[in-house]
């Protein structure tokens, strides 16, 4: 199986405190995305990260790829209870240029 | 503008029944694509949809699934004789075409709860 693999698979934490959540991957990518689902409906786009860039921040989002490790993290910082969803991560997968991979996700819980 | 729509939000339907759920993509979005969520579990691909292309259909489970789209706009997904293995969150999602850099951001419809009793 190609699917890349979050962990952990769940995280709780008190809200102010940071999040980070890992993903690894098994094939070569041109991409890397990270998803959040709220209730187990619609996915929203976070952020993309480019094979050659190393780290990106969107503001209390920052993700960093590491291509030599095929893997890439996710850190929210000073955490809200807003934030409690699932949070997934996505890649390209066989060579191809539109078909993503997601993995299976870590849930996170901000305890108010 | 529009975000991407699905209906029904939600299906009951009784096991060998058929079913058809729909999608409306963002205006102006050339790629159009299935999934389907098992409870707990990442995402499925089902198909691609790109343009006049011919579609990926290289993720449907079986020959009961089955995918329509009319140019560049809605897409309804069909399954046929649905068995209880096939509850699930059926998610749309839409996108501008792939680029060189990989594949672009796409925007989730709240998807189709199914339920096969």
């Amino acid at each position: 199986s190609q699917q890349g693999e979050e962990d952990p698979q769940a995280l709780s934490i008190q809200e102010g405190e940071n999040a980070t959540m890992n993903c690894s991957y098994k094939t070569s990518i041109n991409n890397l995305q990270w998803y959040r689902q709220n209730s187990g409906r619609g996915l929203v786009h976070l952020i993309l990260i480019r094979s050659n860039e190393r780290e990106k921040h969107s503001g209390r989002l920052r993700v960093t790829l590491d291509t030599s490790k095929k893997s890439s993290s996710l850190l929210i910082t000073a955490s809200r209870a807003a934030d409690t969803a699932s949070y997934f991560c996505a890649h390209n997968s066989g060579g191809s240029n539109y078909k993503l991979t997601f993995g299976k996700g870590t849930l996170l819980t901000v305890n108010p | 503008g529009a975000g991407v729509s699905q209906s029904p939000s939600n299906k009951v339907t009784e096991k060998g029944k058929d079913v058809e759920l729909r999608c409306d993509p963002i205006s102006g979005h050339t790629a159009l694509y299935w999934y389907r969520q098992r409870l707990g579990q990442g995402l499925e691909f089902l198909i691609y949809f790109q343009g006049n292309s011919a579609p990926d259909k290289s993720g449907l489970p079986s020959d009961r699934f089955s995918a329509e789209r009319t140019g560049e706009s809605v897409s309804t997904l069909t399954i046929q004789r649905t068995q209880q293995e096939d509850s699930a969150v059926y998610l749309c999602a839409s996108s501008l075409g792939p680029g060189t850099s990989g594949s672009p951001e796409q925007f989730f419809g709240p998807g189709t709860r199914l339920t096969v009793l």
